[in-house]
């Protein structure tokens, strides 16, 4: 059963860099490909970016080249790296697996990063 | 991108009644690759359904997906309290994957 746990800084300020990462439990960590959405408070939700262990990725062009995602495979965990951040950046992370041609089937439980001086 | 609008934006049910959710895609959804959320309050969403009609592991039968093309419907049938939520549909036949913006299901 993989479960995924994010971590790092809750308060950012405007115009530095937001850094997340989720550590993976369990086995398969190759075969997933890893993903962060995120979720304004009391808004929907938006996919920014997957990566897999051999470096395939993609980004959601809504970021406008300011995210940047990484994945350790010794450790099973992934990262996230979103730059010049705005209030407009506060939101629930989330961590996210999933399979080619799939759903977002495992969820970590959310980190909220706040923007703000 | 593919914009997925979703309707109603509430729905006010009484348990044991039937809810029909949907959503609108602005362009066609490859191969139907679409798939439903729930997200209870202060939870991470869960999938209910991928490939527009296919129960996810352990989501109960009354939870149906159907549609094609630009066109999909969750229907949850006798609704049961702990179905008080917010669902959102994806897509995720053309990068980049979106959601639609959420129906509240509310249980009276």
């Amino acid at each position: 059963q993989v479960r995924l746990q994010e971590s790092g800084p809750r308060l950012v300020k405007p115009s530095e860099t937001l850094s997340l990462t989720c550590s993976v439990s369990g086995d398969s960590f190759k075969t997933y490909y890893w993903n962060w959405i995120r979720q304004p408070p009391g808004k929907g939700l938006e996919w920014i970016a997957y990566m897999h262990h051999s470096g395939i990725s993609d980004y959601n062009p809504s970021l406008r080249g300011r995210a940047t995602m990484s994945v350790d495979s010794s450790k099973s965990q992934f990262s996230l790296n979103l730059s010049s951040v705005t209030a407009a950046d506060t939101a629930v992370y989330y961590c996210a697996s999933l399979l080619p041609a799939s759903a977002f089937d495992i969820w970590g439980q959310g980190a909220l990063v706040t923007v703000s001086s | 991108e593919i914009v997925l609008t979703q309707s109603p934006g509430i729905l006010s049910l009484s348990p044991g009644e039937r809810a029909t959710l949907s959503c609108r895609a602005s362009q066609n959804v490859n191969n139907n690759y679409l798939a439903w959320y729930q997200q209870r309050p202060g939870q991470a969403p869960r999938v209910l359904i991928s490939g527009a009609s296919n129960r996810a592991t352990g989501i109960p039968d009354r939870f149906w997906g159907t549609g094609s093309g630009t066109d999909f419907t969750l229907i949850i049938s006798r609704l049961e309290p702990e179905d008080s939520a917010v669902y959102f549909c994806q897509q995720y036949g053309r990068t980049p994957r979106t959601f639609g913006q959420g129906t509240k299901v509310e249980i009276k």
